[in-house]
């Protein structure tokens, strides 16, 4: 079944601004991570938090998440037109190879 | 490192007809390799696990008669959608293992295949 939820579903902001989406998921996990798909295209792989992590960064990407509450924050900063893209979360399972997805946040960044 | 290329990158094809879909891990061998399929505007669902030599495992709800997989080698798995119809028309993305690095996913580009 689904485990990540994203919210929200679409986000619009200006060039500059800092985009922030959000990840829920419902089983306990090894590691969440983030990736990015442009529209039609495959998923590039942004971020991978290990689940006795608290915040990574990487770039102008800065990734939280609480177990506790089972969930991911992922913060673009600086977004710039070419961060347009839909961003999915998705999560291994303990002793699991399958990745389980995200809905998706579709993030438009307008010049 | 870590390339996986999928083949073709779109397909369109009559009611009715086989398509097959090829995933290639490039510069790594791979017993595992997952299929998922993405319908517009929506997220990635897993339809099977490939694994090498053996046969594939697939998810609830997904034919198995319908999309044949085969993973023949290390570094090839396909999936053949039978008699396709008008609602196959997907988004199939293919991901390899790489166990050596952390058991991994790397993705392939995606193939669209649209069925008139």
């Amino acid at each position: 079944s689904q485990q990540g939820e994203e919210d929200p579903q679409a986000l619009s902001i200006q060039e500059g601004e800092n985009a922030t989406m959000n990840c829920s998921y419902k089983t306990s996990i090894n590691n969440l991570q983030w990736y990015r798909q442009n529209s039609g295209r495959g998923l590039v792989h942004l971020i991978l938090i290990r689940s006795n992590e608290r915040e990574k960064h990487s770039g102008r990407l800065r990734v939280t998440l609480d177990t506790s509450k089972k969930s991911s924050s992922l913060l673009i900063t600086a977004s710039r037109a070419a961060d347009t893209a839909s961003y999915f979360c998705a999560t291994y399972g303990a002793g699991s190879y399958q990745l389980t997805f995200g809905k998706g946040t579709k993030l438009s960044v307008i010049p | 490192g870590a390339v996986v290329s999928q083949h073709p990158s779109w397909v369109i094809c009559k009611s009715g007809t086989s398509v097959k879909i090829e995933c290639r891990s490039l510069d790594f061998q791979a017993t595992t390799m997952f299929w998922y399929r993405q319908f517009p505007k929506q997220s990635l669902m897993l339809m099977a696990t490939s694994n090498e030599g053996s046969k594939a495992t697939y998810e609830q709800g997904v034919e198995k008669d319908k999309f044949l997989i085969n993973h023949a080698s290390l570094t090839l798995s396909t999936l053949t959608v039978t008699s396709a119809h008008p609602e196959d028309s997907s988004f199939y993305i293919c991901s390899a293992l790489l166990a050596t690095y952390g058991n991994e996913q790397f993705f392939g580009p995606g193939t669209r295949l649209t069925v008139l």
